[in-house]
């Protein structure tokens, strides 16, 4: 069955380095998200991507982070200067075009900020 | 704004056993799609079962079913015969009918003593 592929599984970064996260979605899916899970906490919504742009984003995703789908098969998350807070888990998830139908979700990367 | 709300933050259960899940959820909308998730130890989020609001059946999935209470807002999940495989968090989640994002509760975790 086609799965969400994540890389890292672990990223260790030093605060106010970049990051960037890479997520290959399902092959035949249109919208793409990225979520976070800090330790112990609920899933979080950071945004979604369809039709190379941005179609919804939380308060969660300000300046500092941003989405790229550089090639037609990666989705990419950048996070321009890490803070302590960012150290979470890390969901890439895609889904297919029919409306309803559910995400699928990759591993994730644990990116822990020093 | 949706919140989606998981009263037992833990919940154990013998092995052949049946458990039921609750999860209630609040939105002013009519229109919506239910989900629960599983997250094994693993990490990756898999997808149990799938409720769309407008369906007065309550899905089921072999061991899996819910029981969907649109004017209470509640959406349980039963597992029957419980496994050792089904330890796991469960993750309630709620979809707004032509919102991208996820809405996710705390979870439950789940164990299955042998």
């Amino acid at each position: 069955e086609p799965e969400v592929t994540q890389t890292p599984s672990h990223q260790v970064t030093q605060m106010g380095q970049e990051v960037i996260l890479r997520c290959v979605p399902i092959s035949n899916h249109l919208y793409f998200y990225w979520y976070r899970q800090i330790l112990g906490q609920k899933v979080e919504f950071l945004v979604s991507f369809y039709n190379n742009e941005i179609s919804e984003k939380s308060e969660i995703f300000d300046d500092q982070f941003s989405v790229e789908r550089p090639d037609g098969s990666n989705f990419t998350l950048k996070i321009r200067s890490t803070k302590l807070e960012d150290s979470a888990m890390y969901f890439c998830a895609s889904r297919a075009g029919r409306a309803g139908q559910p995400q699928h979700f990759g591993d994730g990367t644990r990116l822990s900020i020093l | 704004a949706q919140t989606v709300t998981q009263s037992q933050p833990e919940m154990s259960v013998q092995e052949a056993e049946t458990v039921t899940l609750s999860c209630t959820y609040d939105t002013s909308e009519s229109n919506y799609y239910l989900f629960w998730y599983k997250q094994p130890p693993s990490r990756q989020m898999i997808l149990v079962i799938r409720q769309e609001a407008y369906k007065q059946q309550n899905a089921t999935e072999n061991r899996f079913s819910v029981n969907f209470q649109k004017a209470a807002k509640s959406f349980s999940l039963k597992i029957s015969d419980s496994q050792l495989g089904d330890t796991a968090m469960y993750f309630c989640a709620f979809m707004n009918f032509g919102n991208e994002k996820l809405t996710f509760g705390t979870g439950t975790r789940l164990t299955i003593i042998p």
